[in-house]
């Protein structure tokens, strides 16, 4: 069966950077890209970007430009999500997702907690 | 890019149907068929419950239907029932490899 994993909750201070891992079976991980999605507590959901695993390509919401890498070690099946100059503003549950039909397959999410 | 507008909440009793809609631009719902919905309970992921406009997952009831009309998407739910009391979303492809996500909608069955 599909499974995301994420890697756990992180602690962050202001000004850092964190990396979210997202590791996939049950599917050949190069055939469906991995969405990024963020989710403040008691917000919405935010899109923040696209990666094709196959190819690489990547592409961002605007207002992450610059501060966002989107990568994936295709022998270990594993999307990444690296942001950078991290903000309180950033506190938020990280999900990926697979797209093919919809995003039907979700990881668990990830917390990450920006404070000092 | 603001978010598809979706009301903030919806109510209904059980058995009662309510429509939730999702309100685009001509540059994302009304030019793709790429609209998708999620229901999210607390402390939960989000589940696909129709994708492609229309498109339930198997596993979703029948109770749940999607539909657009121009710039607007709209989620049925008929046959209410208690446990689908969440919150729900819709989310568009919006071009060149993005998506955009409302605002969400809180469901309320009274």
């Amino acid at each position: 069966q599909v499974q995301l994993v994420q890697s756990g909750a992180e602690v962050k201070e202001p000004g850092a950077s964190v990396k979210v891992s997202c590791k996939a079976s049950g599917y050949t991980f190069t055939t469906h890209e991995i969405i990024w999605v963020r989710q403040a507590t008691g917000q919405g959901l935010e899109w923040m970007g696209w990666l094709n695993t196959n190819s690489g390509y990547t592409n961002f919401a605007q207002k992450f430009q610059g501060r966002v890498t989107m990568t994936r070690d295709t022998s270990i099946s594993t999307a990444y999500m690296e942001l950078t100059s991290l903000r309180s503003e950033d506190t938020a549950v990280y999900y990926c997702a697979r797209n093919a039909e919809g995003l039907r397959y979700w990881g668990q999410g990830t917390l990450v907690t920006v404070s000092s | 890019q603001s978010a598809l507008t979706q009301p903030r909440s919806v109510s209904g009793s059980p058995g009662q149907s309510v429509t939730i809609s999702c309100t685009g631009t001509s540059s994302d719902v009304g030019a793709y068929n790429y609209v998708s919905w999620y229901q999210q309970h607390p402390g939960k992921a989000p589940k696909l419950i129709i994708f492609d406009v229309t498109r339930r997952p198997s596993g979703v009831p029948d109770r749940f239907s999607g539909s657009k009309s121009g710039n607007t998407a709209s989620l049925t739910i008929s046959g209410l029932q208690a446990e689908d009391e969440a919150d729900y979303y819709c989310c568009s492809y919006a071009g060149t490899y993005s998506f955009i996500f409302g605002g969400g909608t809180k469901l309320t069955v009274l």
